[in-house]
Parts: structure tokens; sequence; C-alpha cells
């Protein structure tokens, strides 16, 4: 069974610039995450969908992201437009349920720098 | 003030060496505890997850537990080995309004040297 996963795996853009990052969770997945690490910081929730909705966006840090999920498969997460700050790993994540002690998937992460 | 803290921030073991890994949380209300393994430049692979009821769970070398009382656990790995070197992350997550969100500490990186 495939993984989470994420494409790119890496990008660098220049300030200003827009970037797409596309998440595909697993298969049957109705919960996806987006996550995000700068250097030497802890991973920060951004947003969870539950299926096309979006269940929680309290972590979104600006209006320069958006996320959507058309058809409750895959996510893309928008960066528009790039700031320096923006720089980090964006991780995707799934899960089956939001039950107590289910698992959270991880995929590999998006690789952003902005320069 | 991070509301997940681990300790140490880095260490260094020879292999075949035991070590342990602690956790700190202030996160409230608690719903589960979380340890996953990341190596490097890759995603977070889950390790353990134990709810309030569960004070030990071991997954083969890894052995996670929980104090839910103190608000502690801690990760041992047993008879360390090369490919435990990872950064070791510690996830507390929180039910709140319906959602279970997610507090991550920073991270445990273990080298593990022969």
């Amino acid at each position: 069974e495939a993984g989470v996963t994420q494409f790119p795996s890496h990008s660098v853009i220049e300030k200003g610039q827009t970037v797409t990052l596309r998440c595909d969770p697993i298969s049957g997945h109705d919960n996806l995450y987006w996550y995000r690490r700068v250097m030497g910081k802890e991973i920060k929730f951004l947003l969870h969908f539950v299926k096309e909705s979006k269940q929680d966006e309290s972590g979104m840090p600006n209006n320069r992201f958006l996320a959507e999920r058309t058809g409750g498969t895959y996510s893309t997460l928008k960066v528009q437009p790039a700031e320096l700050e923006d720089s980090g790993v964006y991780f995707c994540a799934s899960s089956l349920d939001r039950e107590r002690g289910n698992t959270i998937y991880f995929g590999e992460g998006s690789w952003l720098t902005v320069v | 003030k991070n509301q997940v803290e681990q300790s140490p921030q880095s260490l260094i073991i020879l292999e075949g060496k035991n070590c342990t890994l602690q956790c700190n949380y202030t996160v409230s209300p608690f719903s589960n505890l979380r340890w996953y393994k990341q190596d490097t430049g890759r995603g977070p692979v889950s390790l353990t997850i134990m709810t309030f009821s569960e004070n030990t769970k071991s997954n083969g070398r890894y052995t996670a537990t929980l104090d839910a009382d103190t608000k502690q656990s801690s990760l041992h790995i047993t008879a360390s080995q090369l490919s435990d070197s990872a950064s070791y992350i510690c996830v507390v997550s929180a039910s709140r309004d319906g959602n279970n969100r997610l507090a991550f500490g920073k991270g445990n990186q273990v080298v593990v040297i022969p």
C-alpha cells in the first residue's frame, strides 16, 4: 500500500514567487493534515481536512497560504507570494479516522527554500 | 514556551547500549501521546501511541512509558543499533472542540556510533 506522497520533494524559489505543494494521502483516509517545520523549531500544525472540508485551519500563518482538497482526495498548499520566513519543511499527513489512538501517517515532506 | 519539552536535545551512544529519552508536556486536555522516529531527510514514522489509561507500550526494542499524573513520558531504546540514529519526536494530542490537535516537541537527536 502506498504511503502519503508529497510533491515536490524540494523547491527553491525567489521571494515573491508562488509555489504549490501537493499531497496524496493514503487511499481511503478522510483526514488530511498539513504541518510545517521551520529551521530550529518544532513541527507545527497548519490545518486539517476531513474529506473536502476544512475542519480546522487555525494554524495557517496568514492569507498568503491557501489549502484546498477538491473532491476529498489529494490536497494542495499554495504559498503566494512567498516570503523568506516561509522556508521550511512542509509535511502532509493522513489518518483513517479521528478516534483516539489512531495512527497518523506522515509523508516525506516538501522542503521549501525561499531566497 | 513549547507545550512539549524533550530532553536531552541530543546524545551520542555506543552501539549496543541503552538510552532513555524524556518528554514533559503541559498539553490539556490530554488525548494521547505518540513517539515518532524521524530519519534525516525523511518524514516522521510512528513508533507508539498511548492513551490516558496506558502507562507502557513496546514496539520491538522501543519501550515508551507514560505518567499522565506528572505529564511525563519516556522512550527507552534497548541494545541500540546504528539504524537507531535519528530524531525522536514526542507528540501530544489535545482534544478540543471536537478536534485532535497535535503538539510536537523539538525532538531528541540520537546518534549511535560503532
